[in-house]
């Protein structure tokens, strides 16, 4: 199974835009990358995912290396509630028990 | 549409009491497993349901049991509780294996004592 390596901590100014990267370089070729947030206390948050191309949506941008060991969720204007922890999942969209959450990246987004 | 609904939200157990985690979904998913997170730390996957009459292991399946007798429910039981088990729990469901979005509960937070 594809685990992915995040930093545990980023902080980034109110407005800025926030860039989360996140190693996989084991992944293959079936598997996704999905991107979900946990605010304090609550249940984690669907944001984003992709397979090779890069994604948009309304809420952040998923940039994917070409060789897919890599990836980088964007935030373009991060506020105060962007303030959560972000995991970086890989796994294979037809397999439900092989979606591993890591310890993710705390964002501290500040005033 | 509630989404996913768990109770309760808190409780306390004594060492060695048994209790059930409800979770229910009202979006007619087929999909759905349990996840718990320690402090600090990711969900890990406890158990899981591909549907009706159907479940099984995840990650760290030892000291749980679950049952998915309606396509809408999927609790979760402790035999008999241990403070290892003190953690948040998270039910969560899919709408089938075409679905990319795992939709969360709030959360059940479980002290064992």
């Amino acid at each position: 199974d594809a685990k992915t390596t995040q930093p545990p901590s980023m902080d980034c100014a109110e407005g800025r835009a926030a860039n989360l990267p996140c190693n996989h370089s084991t992944i293959s070729g079936n598997e996704y990358v999905y991107w979900y947030r946990q605010i304090h206390s609550q249940g984690p948050q669907y944001i984003i995912h992709g397979l090779k191309n890069n994604e948009t949506n309304e809420m952040a941008s998923l940039i994917i290396t070409e060789d897919r060991k890599s990836s980088t969720l964007i935030l373009p204007h991060a506020t105060l509630r962007d303030t959560a922890v972000y995991y970086c999942i890989v796994g294979p969209i037809y397999n439900f028990n092989k979606f591993y959450f890591g310890s993710g990246t705390k964002l501290n987004v500040k005033p | 549409n509630a989404g996913v609904t768990q109770t309760p939200k808190f409780q306390v157990l004594k060492t060695g009491q048994s209790m059930t985690l409800q979770c229910a979904q009202d979006m007619n998913h087929e999909y759905m497993s349990w996840y718990r997170q320690d402090p600090g730390m990711g969900l890990r996957l406890i158990h899981y349901s591909v549907g009706a009459g159907i479940t099984d292991q995840g990650e760290v399946p030892n000291g749980y049991n679950v049952s998915r007798s309606t396509t809408e429910d999927f609790p979760l039981r402790l035999l008999s509780a241990a403070p290892s088990q003190t953690s948040v729990y998270f039910c969560a469901s899919r709408i089938d294996p075409t679905g990319n979005t795992i939709y969360f509960g709030e959360g059940s937070w479980l002290t064992v004592v």
